[in-house]
């Protein structure tokens, strides 16, 4: 079956500017999770959704930073006055629930901020 | 505050060798933990999922194993390949949603 899909696969775009991330989960997954990954580093958390709710959202960097899940399937990143610090890969990843089973990974966003 | 540690950071091997690549985490109280694996500029691959009740867990040539006590994973790779050739990721649940992933190891086998 399908896996994680993100959209776009790269964005590039001026500081201050809006950017919106896309991911669209394994049909079925109700636990979905944003990371995000800097050159060299492991995947940091931002923020879980179970169903349509975040339940976890203290990854989150700051306010300029948002995501949202309004049917319990699609989520979107959302990045406000984006600045050249938000550059990165933006992971998704989905899992059948939020307790023991496997994450499964999209390709990522990478995020460029000039 | 949870921290994981992956060593070494950078492994080069000649092919058909036998390696281990280690993990450490700083809080021993996790839920599970989950081995990676990525290619350049691609997303992660899940290889093996251990967890807490388990100590280890082998799919093909991989073996890992979990010493919760000691904080400690490791990542056996049997007769290593080019194709094993990536960077492996060691990820821990230490209870409720959160992951935390080391920086990972870089592996190279060469032919």
């Amino acid at each position: 079956g399908a896996g994680v899909s993100q959209t776009p696969s790269n964005k590039v775009t001026e500081k201050g500017k809006y950017v919106e991330l896309r991911c669209d989960p394994i049909s079925g997954h109700t636990a979905l999770y944003w990371y995000r990954q800097s050159l060299g580093q492991g995947p940091e958390f931002l923020i879980y959704f179970q169903g349509t709710g975040a339940a976890d959202d203290s990854g989150l960097p700051n306010d300029r930073f948002f995501a949202v899940r309004p049917e319990g399937s699609v989520s979107t990143l959302k990045i406000q006055r984006t600045e050249r610090g938000d550059s990165a890969v933006y992971l998704c990843a989905s899992s059948e629930d939020g307790s023991s089973y496997e994450q499964y990974f999209g390709p990522g966003t990478r995020l460029t901020v000039t | 505050k949870q921290e994981v540690t992956q060593i070494p950071a950078a492994l080069s091997v000649p092919e058909g060798e036998n390696l281990v690549l280690n993990c450490s985490f700083t809080d021993s109280a996790i839920y599970n933990l989950q081995w990676f694996r990525q290619d350049p500029g691609k997303g992660l691959t899940s290889l093996l999922l251990i967890q807490s009740s388990q100590r280890e867990q082998t799919s093909g040539r991989l073996n890992a194993s979990l010493d919760k006590s000691s904080g400690r994973s490791t990542l056996y790779i049997a007769a290593s390949q080019p194709g094993d050739s990536a960077t492996y990721l060691c990820a821990v649940r230490p209870g409720g949603f959160k992951t935390i992933f080391g920086a990972g190891t870089r592996l190279f086998v060469k032919a």
